[in-house]
């Protein structure tokens, strides 16, 4: 049982390159979520997803788009990254409490991007 | 909206001694709590969680927390810690039985030394 994979786990950018990191779960999960980690900050909410087809912006959504064609599978893009984009990202899911009252979040091993 | 503070960003602590992290949250309606562990290089994971009932849970490696509603807190504690503990604690809160977005606090970092 994976549970959630992200790739790639590593990457270096040059400003104004674009790319997309994959997050894949298998346990079914209706939320998916982003999230970017750096130092003293924590975790922030880029973007999350309440089910197949639906999006929805976080806390710190500028830069960054997503999308969610299959339920499995969420995806985030850099367009145009910076190097205030440099950061560990993380993708998470959940089911809602009423399917699965558990309430905690399922993360991947992270992606490290760096934007020179 | 929910909110949550972690009050220490770094805890030294020697090998074998107690430890407490401190969670503090704000919330006008019931609420989940979880502490979450990241150990150095690695995502998330769950160490405890308090959804309802007893007061005082249990996690994984020994650690445990308690929730004290009227001081809107979930500090983490252990006896007795081992080198193996360093890593990132993380607080989270959501409102209960109906919240999809967690609040994360900033997280605090347990440095245990030899």
């Amino acid at each position: 049982n994976a549970g959630v994979t992200q790739t790639p786990k590593f990457r270096v950018l040059k400003t104004g390159q674009s790319m997309t990191l994959l997050c894949a779960q298998d346990m079914n999960h209706e939320y998916m979520y982003w999230y970017r980690q750096d130092p003293g900050m924590g975790l922030r909410l880029i973007h999350y997803s309440v089910g197949e087809g639906t999006t929805a912006k976080g806390e710190v959504p500028d830069g960054y788009n997503v999308s969610r064609l299959k339920k499995q599978n969420f995806l985030l893009g850099l367009e145009s990254a910076a190097p205030s984009q440099t950061s560990v990202y993380f993708c998470a899911s959940k089911n809602p409490d009423y399917i699965a009252n558990t309430g905690e979040l399922f993360f991947g091993e992270g992606s490290r991007l760096t934007v020179l | 909206a929910q909110s949550v503070t972690q009050l220490d960003s770094q805890v030294p602590v020697f090998e074998e001694a107690p430890v407490e992290l401190r969670c503090n949250y704000s919330s006008s309606v019931s609420v989940y709590l979880f502490w979450y562990v990241q150990y150095p290089n690695q995502g998330l994971q769950l160490l405890l969680k308090y959804l309802s009932g007893s007061t005082l849970v249990k996690g994984i490696n020994g650690f445990e927390a308690e929730f004290n509603k009227s001081q809107t807190s979930f500090h983490l504690r252990k006896p007795s810690v081992h080198i193996s503990d360093t890593a990132e604690y993380f607080c989270a809160v959501s409102l209960a039985g109906g919240s999809y977005i967690p609040t994360f606090g900033r997280g605090t970092s347990l440095i245990v030394h030899p």
